[in-house]
């Protein structure tokens, strides 16, 4: 099982269409959880931090689910601007703070 | 405040040069992270550096692969010789240790190995 996996998408969507994203990981000590955004031929950039009560920041919300270790991303309105790939990201447990990525899912958002 | 400077930002080459990408972390940030990024495997950990020490390297590929981090603003990665599978976009990310959860990525250099 690899250690982080993702919807392998592309999803291609509406303006105004609401998207999820999932993820699973494997490393049951992971303690840190995130989602960033990789634009076209750009770096990657924290999104959100995923907090097991779960988040919201806007139209974005992140969930986390530590007994089935899966993680979400749900996206509402989605707006042309969120064209871009979704990385979800997992730390190492206790003091490791190597972050692992998942391949990303590539989000189109259509007019 | 300057982010994360990498340089050069692409490389073309040819099998078998010295490639030497290099990366100026955000001041302050006393981790340094290098990734490398493929269509196939995606962003993978190559090594990152605690205060100028090297901490976990079990992601280089190989012995082609050498990285540096002489003080706390400037680090290099090396590959020698190259080959075309070497082609990539290697980043170069940094954080603090007051701020753990937060890497900043800088822009990338995307090599080519012909």
């Amino acid at each position: 099982r690899k250690e982080v996996e993702q919807d392998p998408g592309p999803f291609n969507v509406p303006e105004g269409a609401t998207v999820a994203f999932n993820c699973t990981y494997s490393n049951s000590a992971s303690q840190s959880f995130f989602w960033y955004r990789q634009d076209c031929r750009k770096e990657p950039k924290l999104l959100m931090s995923v907090y097991s009560s779960g988040n919201e920041d806007g139209r974005f919300t992140a969930q986390l689910n530590r007994a089935s270790q899966y993680i979400s991303l749900l996206i509402r309105d989605s707006k042309l601007s969120d064209s871009a790939t979704y990385l979800c990201v997992v730390n190492g447990g206790g003091s490791n703070y190597k972050l692992t990525f998942g391949k990303g899912t590539l989000l189109t958002v259509n007019p | 405040d300057a982010g994360v400077i990498q340089s050069p930002r692409h490389e073309v080459t040819e099998m078998g040069q010295e490639v030497t990408l290099r990366c100026k972390p955000i001041s302050g940030h006393d981790y340094l992270f290098w990734y490398r990024q493929t269509m196939m495997r995606g962003l993978e950990l190559l090594i990152y550096f605690n205060n100028n020490v090297p901490i976990d390297d079990s992601g280089m590929p190989e012995d082609r692969f050498s990285a540096k981090m002489p003080n706390a603003s400037f680090s290099t990665l090396k590959i020698q010789p190259s080959e075309p599978r070497d082609s990539a976009v290697y980043f170069c990310a940094s954080r603090s240790s007051l701020v753990p959860d937060t890497q900043y990525f800088g822009p990338g250099t995307r090599l080519t190995v012909l």
